[in-house]
């Protein structure tokens, strides 16, 4: 079946640290991939997508990139602030299938 | 001009009740969802519906009703409810269903049942 697993949390880290979150994934075919983040009390949000193997996906100095020898899409910033604290997912979908799956999600906390 | 609300934020009832959740997207998306997230935050899909018609339900009990009246509105009525039930609900919608298009989430409504 597909399926996602992010590395287990909570990740606490000090501002300006390097934050790496680890994502492998199984599926049956080519996914997309994903990073979405939720803010306490909100909805998920998309944080970053790649669609085939060797994409970058990139944003507000988040990256991800797809690898399929590996099957992952771990995710990494260079220097996190303490307004990334969040819980992230990392989550698929297959062409034509409607829905994401997603892992389990991992909470940062990052401290001043 | 919040994209995907859901009303109400936050629903207390008991159990054995009968509950409504409306979603509405004004971003003119085709598909729209719905995920519950149980209290260790792990995601999983409900139901997915495309301009109207039910794509996926996930072995989801059949206390469980969504509907859709038109493509931008998914309302979720849950009878007789359970401890179990208690959970954050999500309504998000994608443009088309396809793989590669992203959703779009409301901000949830957390469920307690007592």
């Amino acid at each position: 079946g597909n399926s996602v697993t992010q590395m287990e949390g909570p990740v606490t880290l000090s501002e300006e640290a390097f934050l790496t979150i680890n994502c492998t994934y199984t599926a049956t075919g080519y996914p997309s991939l994903f990073w979405y983040v939720q803010y306490p009390g909100e909805g998920l949000q998309l944080l970053l997508k790649a669609t085939k193997a060797d994409d970058k996906g990139s944003n507000k100095g988040f990256e991800a990139t797809y690898r399929k020898e590996t099957t992952s899409f771990h995710l990494e910033k260079g220097s996190v602030q303490v307004s990334d604290s969040a819980v992230y997912f990392c989550a698929l979908s297959l062409q034509g299938a409607q829905k994401l799956v997603f892992g389990q999600g991992t909470r940062l906390t990052i401290n001043p | 001009d919040t994209a995907v609300s859901q009303t109400p934020k936050y629903l207390v009832t008991q159990m054995g009740n009968d509950k409504s959740i409306k979603c509405e997207q004004n971003l003119g998306h085709d598909t729209m969802y719905w995920y519950k997230q149980d209290s260790k935050k792990f995601l999983k899909i409900m139901f997915s519906y495309n301009n109207k018609e039910l794509i996926i339900n996930e072995t989801v009990p059949n206390r469980f009703s969504p509907k859709s009246p038109d493509k931008a509105h998914l309302n979720l009525h849950i009878n007789s409810l359970e401890l179990g039930d208690s959970a954050v609900y999500f309504c998000a919608s994608s443009q088309d269903g396809r793989g590669n298009s992203p959703l779009h989430f409301g901000n949830g409504t957390r469920l307690t049942v007592t």
